[in-house]
């Protein structure tokens, strides 16, 4: 069966440092990858997705950027974290044609103190 | 474009009731529509989706959904609700057919947030 793991599931980092989530799925082959962030416990913002390695399609302009380094691997990362990037980060992941939806891993609270 | 309209933030209900909580959607073509869970601090859960045939689509715990075409609408349901349903809803479209590239990017509503009242 199909999973997905995100870590960590908590994080508090200083501001100006960087970032690095990851978030990997076991169980399938050549899957789409999104990251989302929600912000105050309601609406998904999509920050980030990927239809294959190396492909990566960004949204919104911001201070973040992701990474497909492997087929199942999804990376989010930041150079220099704002207080703004605070939020809960979650990372899904789709068959290609989506006919099942999202699955999405168990998120990361990110504060940015 | 796509578009998913939750109407009410909050849906407050008292157990032993039944439920319903509202989506209306609009997409080109025909739609993948889906309903998650999300509890506090957790990852979305998925409850159920509709893609062809029944109007009516039983999901997870209980709930249903009901897709109308002319109303462009797909309502959660659930007969008779209990306090552990409380939690916050998306209801979610996304077009059958692949955007340029071969993505699918649902759109999400914002959420309705489900109180059952002992």
């Amino acid at each position: 069966s199909q999973t997905i793991h995100q870590w960590p599931a908590t994080l508090v980092q200083p501001v100006g440092s960087p970032l690095s989530l990851e978030c990997t799925v076991e169980g399938t082959s050549n899957p789409n990858l999104y990251w989302y962030r929600q912000a105050a416990g309601r609406g998904l913002q999509l920050l980030f997705y990927s239809v294959g390695i190396g492909q990566i399609s960004s949204e919104v302009p911001q201070n973040l950027s992701a990474s497909r380094p492997q087929d199942r691997q999804f990376i989010l990362s930041s150079k220099k974290l704002l207080l703004s990037d605070s939020g809960f980060y979650l990372c899904a992941w789709s068959v290609r044609g989506f006919s099942d939806g999202y699955t999405f891993g168990s998120g990361t609270r990110l504060t940015v103190v | 474009a796509q578009s998913v309209a939750q109407p009410e933030d909050q849906v407050n209900v008292a157990e032993g009731n039944p439920l319903t909580v509202k989506c209306t959607y609009s997409v080109s073509g025909n739609p993948y529509l889906f309903w998650y869970v999300q509890y506090p601090n957790r990852g979305l859960q998925f409850l159920l989706k509709y893609i062809t045939g029944d109007n009516l689509v039983k999901g997870s715990y209980g709930f249903e959904a009901e897709f109308n075409k002319s109303q462009t609408s797909f309502h959660l349901k659930k007969p008779s609700a209990l306090v552990s349903d409380s939690a916050l809803y998306f209801c979610a479209v996304s077009p059958l057919k692949a955007a340029s590239g071969g993505s699918y990017i649902p759109t999400f509503g914002r959420g309705t947030s489900l109180i059952v009242h002992p």
